[in-house]
């Protein structure tokens, strides 16, 4: 999971604004996820990527878009759309090609000022 | 699609003794069930899987059991330490080539002294 880098830790968006959170892998990992979690509600899938130029909506897509024009990269853009951004943001990673596992990022927290 | 219920969502142990968390999910065709530890403000890690041909595995003092016909799979924690604090999150994903997770809602694990 080290090799799983998000960025900022804390992002402060203001009404009306829309931000972008990174995820960076130097896995050489195929799969990329994004996961938002509010307390007591585990981690609910945003989107998800299992090659590059393809990704799919997850549970909760509405206000979030994605891009993956790079192998190691998928960031987030939490748009204006989305009323209640307040969360811990999580990036995640998996090999692919049958192989399951999850690695995750550090996460980042999003607060509305 | 898949739903993944998780019980109990709080649970306190004195030092020492068993901890035992229950996970049901909804898709027969799940294939592969991880369970991630999180310690406060800190990323989701890895600490057991287990794979659908697969009835129990252990590692330490961690185990986990599926029970395929019955569609639900537990982790049992023995000799809990100070250092077990944490929520503990089941996922579950479905067969083929997707690789999908969908979590439970986690449970947080406390320790009595």
């Amino acid at each position: 999971d080290g090799g799983i880098t998000q960025s900022p830790k804390y992002l402060f968006r203001k009404e009306g604004q829309n931000v972008t959170l990174s995820c960076e892998q130097n896995l050489n990992h195929d799969a990329m996820y994004w996961y938002r979690q509010d307390p007591g509600q585990g981690l609910r899938l945003i989107y998800y990527s299992q090659i590059v130029n393809d990704f799919q909506k997850g549970d909760i897509a509405e206000g979030y878009s994605v891009s993956r024009e790079k192998k190691e990269s998928f960031p987030l853009t939490v748009t204006s759309a989305q009323k209640n951004p307040t969360a811990f943001y999580l990036c995640a990673s998996s090999i692919g090609q049958g192989l399951k596992t999850q690695y995750f990022g550090p996460g980042t927290r999003l607060l509305v000022l | 699609g898949e739903n993944v219920e998780q019980h109990p969502s709080t649970l306190s142990v004195q030092e020492g003794d068993s901890a035992v968390i229950k996970c049901t999910y909804s898709d027969s065709a799940s294939n592969y069930f991880p369970w991630y530890k999180q310690e406060l403000g800190k990323r989701p890690q890895l600490i057991i899987d287990i794979r659908s041909n697969v009835g129990e595995k252990k590692d330490q003092r961690i185990a986990v059991t599926l029970n395929k016909t019955a569609k639900h799979f537990s982790l049992h924690i023995t000799e809990t330490q100070p250092e077990d604090s944490a929520v503990y999150f089941c996922a579950a994903s479905p067969g083929g080539s997707n690789y999908k997770l969908t979590f439970g809602k986690g449970t947080l694990l406390t320790m009595n002294p």
